[in-house]
């Protein structure tokens, strides 16, 4: 069915370092895959995306790994700030262009 | 800020009750996406109304209604209100359907 989970809901990054956050989805089909970011009584932000027809894409600060073999996505943001501290969720779209949300991890970012 | 807007930012409600949310689209999108968020999990597709028609709907049942004005602002609807209902209620407006969607605060609902 259609379904996309993350392997850690909490993760505890010392400041400065490398995150990486992962998420398995189990949708073959979908062809279109988000990043959110959601800070504390906030909406999801809008991170980054990438399509299946790439394996890797990078932004400001971040990148969005993309394996396809195992169903498998990942996020690592570069030299993390506090301001990173959030619940992030991967996200798929469908070919009806609904947005189906994983559970999210929570970023504690350490001083 | 995204420039969606969201209104009430928290309702108290009874179980049994009706309720209606409101949505702001972004200047110049004409598609708005509902999305119930539970504690702790992610959000959930609810439906998508596109130039004021729904295009599209989640595993919600009929209870669950919205519209969309001639200005692309909507409502969420929701009648014989249960427990369960009790969620942060999301709306996300897009240029067009298969656009970026950019999220409002949220409603928080809480069912008593």
């Amino acid at each position: 069915g259609e379904s996309v989970g993350l392997h850690l809901p909490t993760l505890s990054v010392q400041e400065g370092d490398n995150s990486i956050i992962n998420c398995a989805y189990s949708n073959s089909a979908s062809d279109y895959f988000i990043w959110y970011k959601q800070e504390s009584g906030k909406g999801p932000q809008f991170i980054i995306d990438i399509r299946s027809n790439m394996d890797k894409r990078q932004g400001q600060r971040v990148t969005v790994l993309l394996n396809k073999t195992v169903k498998h996505l990942s996020l690592q943001i570069a030299a993390t700030q506090p301001g990173d501290s959030a619940v992030y969720f991967c996200a798929e779209k469908t070919r009806d262009d609904k947005i189906i949300f994983g559970k999210g991890t929570r970023l504690h970012i350490l001083p | 800020e995204t420039g969606v807007t969201q209104s009430p930012t928290h309702l108290i409600k009874t179980r049994g009750q009706q309720v209606t949310l409101r949505c702001s689209s972004q200047s110049g999108h004409n598609t708005v996406s509902w999305y119930q968020q539970a504690l702790g999990q992610g959000p959930q597709f609810i439906f998508q109304y596109y130039r004021e028609e729904e295009n599209g709907r989640g595993n919600f049942p009929p209870r669950f209604s919205g519209l969309q004005f001639p200005n692309y602002s909507s409502e969420l609807n929701v009648n014989a209100l249960e427990l369960d209902d009790s969620a942060l209620y999301l709306c996300a407006s897009s240029l067009e359907a298969d656009y970026e969607q950019y999220f409002g605060p949220g409603t928080r609902l809480t069912v008593t």
